[in-house]
């Protein structure tokens, strides 16, 4: 069963507009969420995170929010522009030892965004 | 500058071979991973490990297996390479400890044929 969902494969937007990329997750044990950018052939890098103490957090031109009641978060992008095409994963991190706390990341199945110059 | 190094970038082998992996970083990270990234499918995670000679499998463990020998060194091994296992291949790693990003390195395409 999927524990975190990215239900829109692909989002297309013009330059200069804002981009919401959303995400939801299952597990209530997860607390704290990546999104991460990955260009064709190349591995994915981190973008942003948030901890599940926060509602909000900002970095430059990306905002990431977190719903926990409604388990979703979004990734706002502003403005867009052309290099911010790419595919965004959204993850979120399990424990996966009792002991010392080392997690996994757990990843949605990402969304292409496209800008549009 | 963080470094994950995955040796190959583009691989291509036969149906049946066994097909060695390798992945270094130089962060002195505990855990490491490895994933495979498909069209529609995202990261599926496939083994992992939180120390050297540990490892844990994940959501897609069959026909693999890994090595860690050494912390900076996470190998993934295709026991009889099969077409299915066509895929992108990443691996990351992370600090040991609650609330960690892991660094990817910039994977290996991997074609089976």
């Amino acid at each position: 069963d999927q524990q975190v969902k990215q239900n829109s494969p692909s989002l297309s937007v013009q330059e200069g507009r804002i981009s919401i990329l959303n995400c939801d997750y299952t597990n209530s044990m997860f607390d704290y969420f990546l999104w991460y950018k990955k260009y064709p052939a190349e591995g994915p890098t981190f973008l942003i995170s948030i901890s599940s103490i926060k509602d909000k957090n900002e970095d430059g031109r990306f905002t990431v929010f977190l719903n926990k009641s409604a388990k979703h978060l979004s990734l706002h992008i502003v403005p867009s522009q052309p290099g911010d095409s790419a595919v965004y994963f959204c993850a979120a991190s399990a424990s996966f030892r009792s002991q010392g706390g080392s997690e996994k990341l757990v990843f949605g199945k990402g969304t292409k965004l496209t800008v549009n110059p | 500058d963080v470094k994950v190094t995955q040796s190959s970038r583009y691989l291509v082998k036969r149906t049946g071979e066994k097909v060695f992996l390798e992945c270094v970083q130089d962060m002195d990270h505990e855990n490491m991973f490895w994933y495979r990234q498909d069209p529609g499918l995202g990261l599926r995670l496939i083994y992992f490990s939180y120390d050297v000679k540990m490892k844990e499998k994940g959501d897609i463990p069959e026909g693999y297996s890994v090595s860690r020998e050494k912390k900076e060194r996470f190998s993934l091994i295709l026991e009889s390479a099969s077409t299915n296992q066509t895929s992108m291949y990443l691996c990351a790693s992370s600090y040991r400890g609650l609330n960690t990003e892991a660094f990817f390195g910039q994977g290996t395409r991997l074609t089976v044929v």
